[in-house]
């Protein structure tokens, strides 16, 4: 069974700038999750998508969102970038909402804002 | 509000050498606790999944047990293989993630 994916992996933008990142979860799953992991604050919650919609969602300003495909496959999306936006985000998958089930982690993206 | 506390930052430990990390928690009703594995670079990788006080759960070298406050992973016998950053999380809505404890196993 495939993993989780992320694409891009590796991703240099300006300040200002915008930036969609990818995440294709394990065949099933119907929850995706993103995360941002910095060195200062660890991984953090961004938000989760189940069933197309948005259903839990952490403390990050509004210029982070997303959204969910009829395939679970799920979009996350930052504008106006920030110095701070500069992390790894990770998506993580699992079979039920909620973040109580075992979650499956992809390998990431590495976004860097100059 | 749930928090959750881990320690030690850092270890470092004679291949062989056992020890335990440590998971301080605080919530309103558990929603399972839950043990990552992750290396540089990497994504984290699941280990463990606890849902009540008293549970415990092994693999391999790993045993992680649960208590109404906290959450312990012990290491036996340690290989270097084992050296990556461990990961406590509570689960829930907002699942919140420890700051993790860098594992050095030197050969």
């Amino acid at each position: 069974k495939a993993g989780v994916t992320q694409t891009p992996r590796y991703l240099i933008k300006t300040r200002g700038q915008q930036v969609t990142l990818s995440c294709s979860p394990i065949s099933g799953h119907r929850s995706v999750s993103w995360y941002q992991q910095t060195p200062g604050q660890g991984l953090q919650f961004l938000f989760e998508y189940f069933s197309e919609t948005q259903r839990n969602k952490g403390n990050f300003p509004g210029r982070f969102s997303g959204r969910q495909f009829s395939n679970s496959r799920s979009e996350m999306n930052v504008s106006t970038l920030e110095l701070g936006d500069s992390a790894l985000y990770l998506c993580a998958s699992s079979l039920s909402r909620g973040n109580t089930d075992t979650q499956y982690f992809g390998p990431g993206t590495r976004l860097t804002v100059l | 509000e749930d928090q959750v506390t881990q320690s030690p930052e850092a270890l470092r430990l004679q291949e062989g050498e056992s020890s335990s990390l440590n998971c301080s928690y605080t919530v309103s009703g558990l929603r399972g606790l839950f043990w990552y594995r992750q290396d540089p670079g990497k994504g984290p990788e699941f280990l463990f999944t606890l849902y009540s006080a008293g549970e415990e759960k092994e693999k391999e070298r790993l045993k992680a047990t649960l208590t109404k406050k906290e959450s312990f992973l012990h290491i036996t016998a340690p290989k270097p293989e084992d050296s990556a950053t461990y990961l406590c999380a509570l689960g829930g809505d907002k699942i919140i993630f420890g700051k993790g404890t860098r594992l050095h196993i030197l050969p």
